[in-house]
């Protein structure tokens, strides 16, 4: 276990659903952040939140849109989504960033399937 | 722009054997850098972070170093077990920002 917890592990919805991904750390960390998989492409940077606080967006659509409650949870919620976006989707959380001893710790991920 | 690439992008050794990945970036203005397993459809576990300062770190079977000024890592796992077939990512942040870039990943197998 890393510590950081997502649910579900899978997930398969339809087009016109609406769901959320789940993601709690338990490591006191003070940042959080989802990064999207897919099939033989690297690991892209989706969201950060800081304090609760998003600090970067990076250009993701807006059918994703996450929620920072507080230090220890963040969520993804989806709606509307297309094939193209069935991935792996990851939540990692870290102690602040910019600094030499800054380590990410990652979730277990959601396995998003849109048919 | 950093950029990380790691090779070889699939390495197939028998069991016992001692054996090498490779991580290189392209920025040498790093904070740290950091290695992670990923098995497959899971999500990824850190392995080892070098700090800028730092040459080498090791944990059990696994040795990574860190030279800045050539822009390369490198893992090193001895006496492989089947156990450690998965796919080995690097990756580093974007200057000092909370944005981790990643390489594409070794998958590795050990056969028995």
């Amino acid at each position: 276990e890393t510590g950081v917890t997502q649910t579900p592990r899978h997930l398969v919805m339809g087009m016109t659903n609406k769901k959320s991904l789940k993601c709690e750390q338990h490591l006191g960390h003070n940042a959080m952040y989802w990064y999207k998989q897919s099939a033989k492409k690297p690991l892209e940077l989706m969201f950060v939140y800081s304090l609760e606080e998003r600090v970067e967006n990076n250009s993701v659509p807006s059918r994703f849109s996450p929620e920072c409650p507080n230090s220890s949870h963040l969520f993804l919620h989806l709606h509307t989504l297309q094939p193209e976006d069935s991935a792996l989707y990851l939540c990692a959380s870290s102690q602040g960033f910019g600094t030499a001893n800054t380590e990410a710790f990652f979730g277990q991920g959601t396995r998003l399937t849109v048919v | 722009k950093q950029e990380v690439t790691q090779i070889p992008a699939a390495l197939s050794v028998p069991e016992g054997e001692n054996l090498v990945l490779n991580c290189s970036f392209t920025d040498s203005a790093i904070y740290n850098l950091q290695w992670f397993r990923q098995d497959p459809g899971k999500g990824l576990t850190s392995l080892l972070l070098i700090q800028s300062s730092q040459r080498e770190q090791t944990s059990g079977r696994l040795n990574a170093s860190l030279d800045k000024s050539s822009g390369r890592s490198t893992l090193y796992i001895a006496a492989s077990q089947p156990g450690d077939s998965a796919t080995y990512l690097c990756a580093v942040p974007m200057d000092s920002s909370y944005k981790l870039i990643f390489g594409s990943g070794t998958r590795l197998l050990v056969r028995p």
